[in-house]
């Protein structure tokens, strides 16, 4: 079984700063993908970075990067100069590579505030 | 432009009444998922498939019902077997390059009173 952990029910960043979003994961799946998906307040969820757990760079978009530690099973994003509009809750998952089976398990989400 | 739609954005419904979400996209993606989001919680999966005319259940599959009779389509029917019924419903569709990551709906929010 796979189970995602965020322990930052909300979090606040100042405009124009960076922010570390936390995830840890746990799986016995050798390989595997991260996922972090951003959702507004209308709902929708948007795809924002990806991380396979054999990628030995840590995947970067724009200025969302994702922090890999394998061995210590985390995969935190990394918002840089922070913007009004990126205030949104922020979800963490993951899903086992290879084989039919390609469903998501879902963290609990981090909400962030970006305070102008 | 390619995407998922859902309707209706917002539904009510009585207690007792079976309700169905609609879920379409034109992705050409083989698999499609339900997921039931409550407040300030993650999204749970409650059926997904994988192909037309195959589905199988997610965690919280109870007091759901779906079927797949084209690709483009995953409709979900709220039972009123299901005790608590009031939440986000958020469809999905994954295609099979890159990634492979989930591409999402608006939702649906559905209220039963």
């Amino acid at each position: 079984a796979q189970k995602i952990t965020q322990t930052q029910p909300g979090m606040f960043v100042q405009e124009k700063e960076a922010v570390t979003l936390d995830c840890t994961y746990d799986t016995s799946d050798q390989s595997y993908g991260l996922f972090w998906y951003k959702q507004p307040s209308s709902g929708e969820m948007i795809f924002l970075i990806y991380q396979g757990s054999y990628d030995e760079q840590n995947a970067t978009e724009g200025r969302y990067s994702l922090n890999f530690q394998k061995a210590r099973k985390s995969a935190n994003l990394v918002i840089s100069a922070s913007q009004l509009g990126d205030s949104a809750m922020y979800f963490c998952a993951m899903r086992r590579v290879g084989g039919s089976a390609r469903q998501l398990t879902f963290g609990s989400g981090t909400q962030l505030t970006v305070l102008p | 432009d390619g995407g998922i739609t859902q309707s209706p954005k917002y539904l009510f419904r009585k207690e007792g009444q079976n309700v169905t979400l609609s879920c379409e996209q034109n992705l050409n993606h083989d698999a499609m998922y339900w997921y039931r989001q409550d407040p300030g919680q993650g999204l749970r999966l409650i059926y997904y498939s994988q192909i037309v005319n195959d589905f199988q259940k997610g965690d919280i599959a109870e007091g759901y019902s779906v079927s797949r009779e084209k690709k483009e389509s995953f409709p979900l029917t709220v039972t009123s077997a299901q005790k608590n019924p009031t939440a986000f419903y958020l469809c999905a569709s994954t295609g099979t390059s890159g990634y492979d990551e989930q591409y999402f709906g608006p939702g649906t929010r559905l209220t039963v009173t």
